[in-house]
C-alpha cells in the first residue's frame, strides 16, 4: 500500500515569504506528526494531530509556524515570512494511534532552502 | 516522556556485531522502548521496540536490564549499508505524543 507522501520534495523560497509544505499519511492512521530536521542534526519535533485536533502546539517554534489537518487525512504546515533558519528537511510521519509506543512511518520530507 | 542520551557517533567494521546503548535514567513504569534507523535523505524507519529482557526480530536484537535504565541494540554482523543514524525513543501508550523526543542519534559508520 502507499506510504506516507510529502510535497513538494524541495522547495526553495526567498526570505520574508509564506510557504506551505504537504503531507498525505497513511489510510487509516489517525495520528500524524510533524518534525524539523536541521542538516546533520537530529528531529526536532514540532506538532501532532489526533484527527484533526492538535492537543499540543507548542513544539512549534515560533507564531510564524501553523498546521492543520482537515477530514483526518492530509495535513498542511504552514511558515509565514520566512527566515534563514526555517532552512531545513521538513518531515511528516503518521501512526495508527498517537504517541511513541506506536510505529511512526515517516514521508521522504520536504526540503526548505530560504534564500 | 524520558529523555535518552546515546553516543554521538560509532564506527565498526564490516561482519562485526555493533551494539549501541542508549540510557533513559528516568524511564517510567509504562514505558516502552523503540528504536529507529534513519539511511541519509530518508525519514527514520522503526527498527524494534521491547519493555523488557530481550527482544528480536530479523533486523536487531534489543537487550534492557531489569532496571530498564539503560537499553542496548545489537546489529549482527553489519554491511555497509548498515551506515545510518540509529535513534532510541522512550514513552507509553497514555503520553500521547506531547513533545516526541528523537534526540540526536548515534550516527554508526560501517568501514569495509
Amino acid at each position: 500500500g502507499a506510504g506516507v507522501s510529502q510535497s513538494p520534495s524541495n522547495k526553495v523560497t526567498e526570505k520574508g515569504k509564506d510557504v506551505e509544505l504537504r503531507c498525505d499519511p497513511i489510510s487509516g492512521h489517525t495520528a500524524l506528526y510533524w518534525y524539523r530536521q536541521s542538516l546533520g542534526q537530529g528531529l526536532e519535533f514540532l506538532i501532532y494531530f489526533q484527527g484533526n485536533s492538535a492537543p499540543d502546539k507548542s513544539g512549534l517554534p515560533s507564531d510564524r509556524f501553523s498546521a492543520e489537518r482537515t477530514g483526518g487525512s492530509v495535513s498542511t504546515l504552514t511558515i509565514q515570512r520566512t527566515q534563514q533558519e526555517d532552512s531545513a528537511v521538513y518531515l511528516c510521519a503518521s501512526s495508527s494511534r498517537p504517541g511513541p509506543v506506536f510505529e511512526q512511518y515517516f514521508g521522504p520530507g520536504t526540503r526548505l532552502t530560504v534564500t | 516522556l524520558a529523555k535518552t542520551t546515546q553516543p554521538v557517533s560509532m564506527d565498526s567494521y564490516e561482519g562485526q556485531e555493533v551494539n549501541i546503548t542508549c540510557s533513559h535514567n528516568n524511564i517510567a513504569t509504562n514505558d516502552y522502548i523503540t528504536w529507529y534507523q534513519q539511511f541519509p535523505s530518508q525519514g527514520p524507519r522503526f527498527i524494534i521496540q521491547g519493555y523488557k529482557t530481550k527482544v528480536t526480530n530479523e533486523v536487531a536484537s534489543l537487550f534492557i536490564p531489569a532496571d530498564r535504565k539503560s537499553s542496548t541494540l545489537s546489529l549482527p554482523r553489519v554491511s555497509l549499508s548498515d551506515t545510518a543514524v540509529y535513534y532510541c525513543l522512550v514513552g507509553d501508550i497514555s503520553t500521547g505524543a506531547n513533545n516526541l523526543f528523537f534526540g540526536t542519534g548515534t550516527r554508526l559508520t560501517v568501514i569495509p
